[in-house]
């Protein structure tokens, strides 16, 4: 089955500095991925997104790097703000599963001002 | 445009007990779903739909019914609720042309 799972449940930093969160997945067909910001007591909310034709994407303060190679993805937040502070989520994709998606546990975000 | 909208927003049921959980959008979207969140675990899929009349099941469909008779809305169905059912109940749907998941506000169930 399907393992998308990240490295740590829980990150705490400074505002101001940058963040990395870090996702892996085993399934070597998965060719998109998202990332999801989820507010206390609120849905998911999409990020940015990358497909498997791709090593880097941006977005407004956010990057997502993938490495194909050993099935591994981040995303980096620049000058990280109070209102960052959430649970992250990767989520995976591909052909072979039917379209159908799957998450990661989620990480923690705190940031300190 | 509200996009996805979920009802109600809390609900304690006994065990043995029947309830639907709506979803709705507003968006025109094809694909539709039905996620559970649980503590220290990813969103679960339990079921969902490619489009009006269409279903399938996800991941961790037993125990759990769904219908979509309107392209806007998507019905989850409890038959006989149970406590491992507790959980926060998440909607999402997607235009045909995108993979990104759009979510509704979730659902939080307990079953005693």
């Amino acid at each position: 089955g399907e393992s998308v799972g990240l490295h740590l449940p829980t990150l705490s930093v400074q505002e101001g500095d940058n963040s990395i969160i870090n996702c892996a997945y085993s399934n070597s067909a998965s060719d998109y991925f998202i990332w999801y910001k989820q507010e206390s007591g609120k849905g998911p909310q999409f990020i940015i997104d990358i497909r498997s034709n791709m090593d880097k994407r941006q977005g407004q303060r956010v990057t997502v790097l993938l490495n194909k190679t050993v099935k591994h993805l981040s995303l980096q937040i620049a000058a990280t703000q109070p209102g960052d502070s959430a649970v992250y989520f990767c989520a995976e994709t591909s052909l072979n599963t039917g379209n159908q998606f799957y998450f990661g546990t989620g990480t923690s975000l705190t940031v300190i001002p | 445009n509200a996009g996805v909208t979920q009802t109600p927003k809390f609900r304690v049921l006994k065990t043995g007990q029947s309830m639907t959980l709506l979803c709705a959008q507003d968006m025109n979207h094809e694909y539709m779903y039905w996620y559970r969140q649980d503590p220290g675990m990813g969103l679960r899929l339990i079921h969902y739909s490619v489009g009006e009349g269409t279903t399938a099941k996800g991941e961790v469909p037993d125990g759990y019914n769904v219908s979509r008779l309107k392209k806007q809305n998507f019905l989850l169905g409890l038959e006989s609720a149970a406590p491992s059912q507790t959980s926060v109940y998440f909607c999402a749907s997607r235009p045909i042309s995108t993979d990104t998941q759009y979510f509704g506000p979730g659902t939080r169930l307990t079953v005693l």
